[in-house]
């Protein structure tokens, strides 16, 4: 049973381009929440997806979107990218209240 | 804002020493604490969630306790091993499995 997978695992990005990260959750997992870590932070909550929707979102702002597909796995776009979103990007999953699990996750560069 | 602190940053151990790392928080407006164990370029390692305060778990040499009304949770690991060697990160469960991180405690056992 393969875990969270996340892809890409390194990009590198120009300020001012846009990036979309992919997310497969765990099997039988319905949702997925994403995170982004700074150097030297925590992770730090982005948004949440359920059902195809967003169900809760942390305080980042709206150059951040994403969405959940049918087959539950997620895309986490950002657009007009800033040197400060250069970061990990972690996935996780969860159904109901079971461990949340987490994948590799994306390392983003913004040049 | 709820704000998760963890201590120390970061702890030098010889292989087979005790150690212990504290999770502070500041009240018990939560619904569970999780802590994970993270090693390099792998996905954070569910270890424990605890809901009630007094709760004790133990997984093999590592065991954490949980006391809501004063703040804290602390994680204990017997007799260090190098491959214990990892960041640990304790967060809180603020519903819906939306996880407010600390910053983390950085381990490294020395054989």
């Amino acid at each position: 049973d393969a875990g969270v997978t996340q892809s890409p695992t390194h990009l590198i990005k120009t300020r001012g381009q846009q990036v979309t990260l992919r997310c497969s959750p765990k099997s039988g997992h319905d949702t997925v929440s994403w995170y982004q870590q700074a150097l030297g932070q925590g992770p730090q909550f982005i948004f949440q997806y359920y059902e195809e929707e967003e169900r809760q979102r942390g305080n980042f702002p709206d150059r951040f979107s994403g969405h959940q597909f049918p087959n539950y796995s997620s895309e986490l776009n950002v657009n007009a990218l800033l040197l400060g979103d250069s970061a990990l990007y972690l996935c996780a999953s969860s159904r109901g209240t079971g461990t949340i699990y987490f994948g590799e996750g994306s390392w983003l560069t913004v040049v | 804002i709820l704000n998760v602190e963890q201590s120390p940053q970061s702890l030098h151990v010889q292989e087979g020493d005790s150690t212990n790392f504290t999770c502070s928080f500041p009240s018990s407006n939560f619904y569970a604490l999780h802590w994970y164990r993270w090693e390099t370029a792998k996905s954070p390692e569910a270890l424990f969630v605890m809901t009630l305060n007094g709760d004790e778990k133990k997984k093999g040499r590592i065991s954490a306790t949980l006391n809501t009304k004063e703040g804290y949770s602390y994680l204990y690991i017997k007799g260090s091993q190098p491959e214990d060697s990892a960041t640990y990160l304790c967060a809180l469960n603020t519903g819906f499995q939306k996880l407010v991180f600390g910053t983390g405690t950085r381990l490294l056992v020395s054989p």
